[in-house]
């Protein structure tokens, strides 16, 4: 079974700094997607960016990006010029490639980011 | 288009009853799943549906717990007897099936049971 993992219970980082996230994955596939979700105190859940495993080209939207590690199994989400409204609980996603049985979404535990002024 | 919407928002209820979540997927989106979200435990799969199927249903955690999907644009997830230890956040998520859009989550339901 596929596993994703999150070490960092919480980050903290200074406004116009950047950070960046852990995750590593577990997965005997070849093919699958990986997402970072972001949780602000409202509760909604947010798609921040996407990553097709297939790809090697590391995903980048706007101020956030990733290092996306295939052999690695490895999959970091890098914050630049972080802003208050960033501050927010971070999910680390995995999914299947093929749709079905494998459409659905695992989780990690999640990484609370603060974000100091 | 309006999101996924779920009902009611917040839900508070005594211990031995019925529970009822609803869930609205997006127009044309024909995955949906339900997740529980605890401090405990994360986000945990109960259930998904495609094309108003249930394909896996093994995050369930036991027969209290059921859902339907009648038809594509309405989902429920039912608690009989609801149980202190249900008290969570429920979401309701929807994709097209091969989830290149994306996964569209519902803001929610805030389960309370005292």
């Amino acid at each position: 079974a596929q596993t994703v993992t999150q070490s960092q219970p919480e980050m903290s980082v200074q406004e116009a700094e950047t950070v960046t996230l852990s995750c590593t994955y577990d997965t005997s596939e070849s093919d699958y997607y990986l997402f970072w979700y972001k949780q602000p105190p409202s509760r909604q859940m947010i798609l921040v960016i996407r990553q097709e495993a297939y790809k090697q080209q590391n995903a980048t939207e706007n101020r956030f990006s990733v290092n996306f590690q295939k052999a690695a199994k490895s999959f970091s989400l890098k914050i630049s010029d972080s802003q208050l409204g960033d501050a927010a609980m971070y999910f680390c996603a995995y999914r299947g490639y093929y749709g079905g049985a494998t459409n659905k979404l695992i989780f990690g535990t999640g990484t609370l980011l603060a974000v100091q002024p | 288009d309006a999101g996924v919407i779920q009902s009611p928002r917040h839900e508070v209820t005594e211990m031995g009853q019925e529970v009822t979540l609803r869930c609205k997927p997006i127009s044309g989106h024909n995955s949906l799943f339900w997740y529980r979200q605890t401090m405990m435990r994360g986000l945990e799969l109960l259930i998904y549906f495609n094309n108003n199927v249930p394909i896996d249903d093994s995050g369930m955690p036991e027969d209290r717990f059921s859902a339907k999907m009648p038809n594509a644009s309405f989902s429920t997830l039912k608690i009989q007897p609801s149980e202190p230890r249900d008290s969570a956040v429920y979401f309701c998520a929807s994709t097209s099936t091969d989830g290149l859009g994306g996964y569209t989550f519902g803001s929610g339901t805030r389960l309370t049971v005292v």
